[in-house]
């Protein structure tokens, strides 16, 4: 089984501000690396596929990177609605393994 | 557009059962892997089983295993979550989602189900 690992646990970011987060498994998973947005109370939302790919109708300011162990979710200027925890998650190899969150959260 | 609306959810003791739904429209059901993930209150989110399109292959994680029988009716675009022998530690939020076609990342969820296990 892989375990993904996200960084940080909480990133304290302003409003217009680049946010930054990392994810990384504990073995290759080549580019079958998503990313999910979770609101509170809300279901989780896919924001990126295929490690840089965005979802239909997720902003350009979302960008994805990375392949093999190392994968970083770039917010390029973070709007009040941006502020939630994300999620990643390596479909490489069954099962499926999430993360366990990087909560972005307003400075 | 797509939607996946689960039911089913509540409060139920130790021991006790209960059978969620998820009622799937605006895509072709038969189409699609679907799986069951949770999340219980405050943590993150774990997958619990997952089904092939037409029902043939099934996958549970270890701690539901045996306990937990998932499947689906493809004439209903429906899914459904068996849960017996349920324990504190089932209590959680439920969410069922669609797996993209040939990959298994999440495409669309549900707004989720809670069910709390409590005496």
């Amino acid at each position: 089984e892989i375990v993904m690992t996200q960084s940080p646990a909480t990133l304290s970011v302003s409003p217009g501000e680049r946010a930054t987060l990392s994810c990384r498994a504990s073995q290759s998973v080549s580019s079958d690396l998503a990313w999910y947005q979770q609101k509170p109370g809300q279901a989780p939302r896919l924001l990126i596929y295929g490690a840089s790919t965005r979802a239909t109708g997720i902003p350009a300011r979302f960008s994805g990177s990375g392949s093999g162990t190392e994968f970083t979710l770039t917010i390029s200027s973070l709007q009040s609605e941006d502020f939630a925890v994300y999620y990643c998650q390596q479909y490489n190899i069954w099962p499926v393994d999430f993360g366990p969150g990087t909560k972005v959260d307003i400075k | 557009q797509v939607q996946l609306v689960e039911s089913g959810g509540g409060l139920v003791r130790p021991g006790g059962s209960l059978r969620l739904s998820c009622a799937a429209s605006g895509f072709t059901f038969s189409d699609h892997y679907m799986i069951w993930i949770r999340q219980a209150p405050g943590k993150g989110l774990e997958w619990v089983s997952y089904i092939s399109s037409s029902g043939s292959a099934i996958y549970y994680a270890d701690s539901v295993k045996d306990r937990f029988t998932i499947s689906r009716d493809n004439a209903k675009n429906s899914l459904y979550l068996q849960m017996n022998s349920l324990r504190a530690e089932d209590t959680a939020v439920y969410y069922c989602a669609r797996a993209a076609v040939g990959k298994n990342y999440f495409d669309s969820w549900g707004q989720g189900t809670l069910v709390t296990v409590s005496s």
